[in-house]
């Protein structure tokens, strides 16, 4: 069975400028959750999405956003991008077969490092 | 804000020794402990998802306890080898709603072992 899968797996982008990332999970995963780890705080959790909706968000700027699609895909969105936002961005699925919050290990895939300039 | 801490930060340990970290979490509202090996240039491995005060966990020469009353949990690594290098994440789930998907990770203890 494929991992996690992440696109772009690297990205420069300029202050100002917007960036979406894309991960895919695991084939059967419907719970997909995004990460942000940057040297001095770590991995820091962004949002999570299962069944197109958010069921939770980390105590990040409303300039990250994020959507899942019906097949279980999931998109992140930065608009107008910092450079304090130069990071690697970690997207993790799991089963979740009951659409409530069960002990799942967490797959992740192998990021998406963004530079902005 | 929940406060995961890991110690030691970095440890060196020649090939052979034996060795362990720690991870502290809050002790109240505790739903399930995970821990993470991440080697550089690849993505995080699960290595246990521990959920019961006692559990305790084993896979290969790596095992993990847990004690939730007190808020803590051990890895212990017997007999290190170069290929055990890499950073341990402990991570972290609060019981209740808002939680799902979310784990709270520490900073990791980052392990060096040399030949």
């Amino acid at each position: 069975k494929a991992g996690v899968t992440q696109t772009p797996r690297y990205l420069i982008k300029t202050r100002g400028q917007q960036v979406t990332l894309s991960c895919s999970p695991i084939s059967g995963h419907r719970s997909v959750s995004w990460y942000q780890q940057t040297p001095g705080q770590g991995l820091q959790f962004l949002f999570e999405y299962f069944s197109e909706t958010q069921r939770n968000k980390g105590n990040f700027p409303g300039r990250f956003s994020g959507r899942q699609f019906s097949n279980s895909r999931s998109e992140m969105n930065v608009s107008t991008l910092e450079l304090g936002d130069s990071a690697l961005y970690l997207c993790a699925s799991s089963l979740d077969p009951s659409g409530g919050w069960v002990i799942e290990t967490q797959y992740f895939g192998p990021g998406t490092r963004l530079l902005v300039l | 804000i929940l406060n995961v801490e890991q110690s030691p930060q970095s440890l060196h340990v020649q090939e052979g020794d034996s060795t362990n970290f720690t991870c502290s979490f809050p002790s109240s509202n505790f739903y399930a402990l995970h821990w993470y090996r991440w080697e550089t240039a690849k993505s995080p491995e699960a290595l246990f998802v521990m959920t019961l005060n006692g559990d305790e966990k084993k896979k290969g020469r790596i095992s993990a306890t847990l004690n939730t009353k007190e808020g803590y949990s051990y890895l212990y690594i017997k007999g290190s080898q170069p290929e055990d290098s890499a950073t341990y994440l402990c991570a972290f789930i609060r019981a209740g709603g808002t939680s799902y998907g979310k784990l709270t990770f520490g900073q990791g203890t980052i392990l060096t072992v040399h030949p």
